[in-house]
């Protein structure tokens, strides 16, 4: 079946640092997947952080980025300098159909990313 | 914009108990979620809707039942709780399935 890898938490970077979280996935679908991050910041509900459904683009989202290589079956979340209020769980997911109208989201286990001022 | 509830936010039962979570949303989606994340895991899908009144399992859906009588609302029930079960139950809608889901905020079961 499906599968989703990401960094696994938690991780801890300095306020103005540069941020990479892996992920990458395996997917069962001849199509090309479609791939998201989501994020759940504290005290409130996983929300979508960015996708992008076309491999070999770049998503962005509030300073972070996360380009779709089907070479390498990745999807890496970067961002160039974070903030204390970056500090949440991020998600990894990937999304495709299988079987007809079946569409299926597979998530990884999340990663914990805590911003030290 | 929209909002995704669920009620209630923290759910405490005994072994054997059935027990309802709830969930409303005022997106007009069609299509709603619910899943189940333990800790350290990823969510997995319990039970989804593309419609009123229509239910599809996913792959956790043993031990569950659903129900969606209105668009706006898709409640899961728990038929036998398990002793020492822990995890929190998330609802999410989209427009269609395949669309960006949006999740509420979680109810945490604890089965004592």
């Amino acid at each position: 079946g499906d599968s989703v890898t990401q960094t696994e938490g938690p991780v801890t970077v300095s306020e103005s640092e540069s941020l990479i979280i892996n992920c990458t996935y395996s997917a069962t679908s001849i199509a090309y997947p479609n791939l998201f991050w989501y994020v759940r910041y504290p005290g409130e509900g996983l929300q979508l952080l960015l996708k992008v459904i076309t491999a070999g683009q770049k998503g962005s989202s509030r300073g972070f980025e996360a380009t779709y290589n089907k070479e390498t079956t990745s999807f890496h979340l970067q961002k160039a300098s974070v903030q204390e209020s970056d500090s949440a769980v991020y998600y990894c997911a990937l999304g495709e159909y299988s079987g007809g109208s079946n569409y299926k989201l597979t998530f990884g286990k999340g990663t914990l990313l805590t911003v030290t001022p | 914009g929209g909002i995704i509830t669920q009620t209630p936010k923290f759910l405490i039962g005994q072994e054997g108990q059935k027990l309802t979570l709830k969930c409303q949303q005022n997106f007009n989606h069609d299509t709603m979620y619910w899943y189940r994340q333990d800790s350290g895991k990823g969510l997995r899908l319990i039970y989804y809707s593309i419609t009123e009144n229509d239910l599809q399992k996913g792959d956790l859906s043993e031990g569950y039942d659903a129900s969606r009588e209105k668009k706006s609302s898709f409640s899961l029930t728990v038929t036998s709780a398990q002793k020492n079960e822990m995890a929190v139950f998330l609802c999410a809608s989209s427009i269609v399935r395949g669309d960006t889901q949006y999740f509420g905020p979680g109810t945490r079961l604890l089965v004592l």
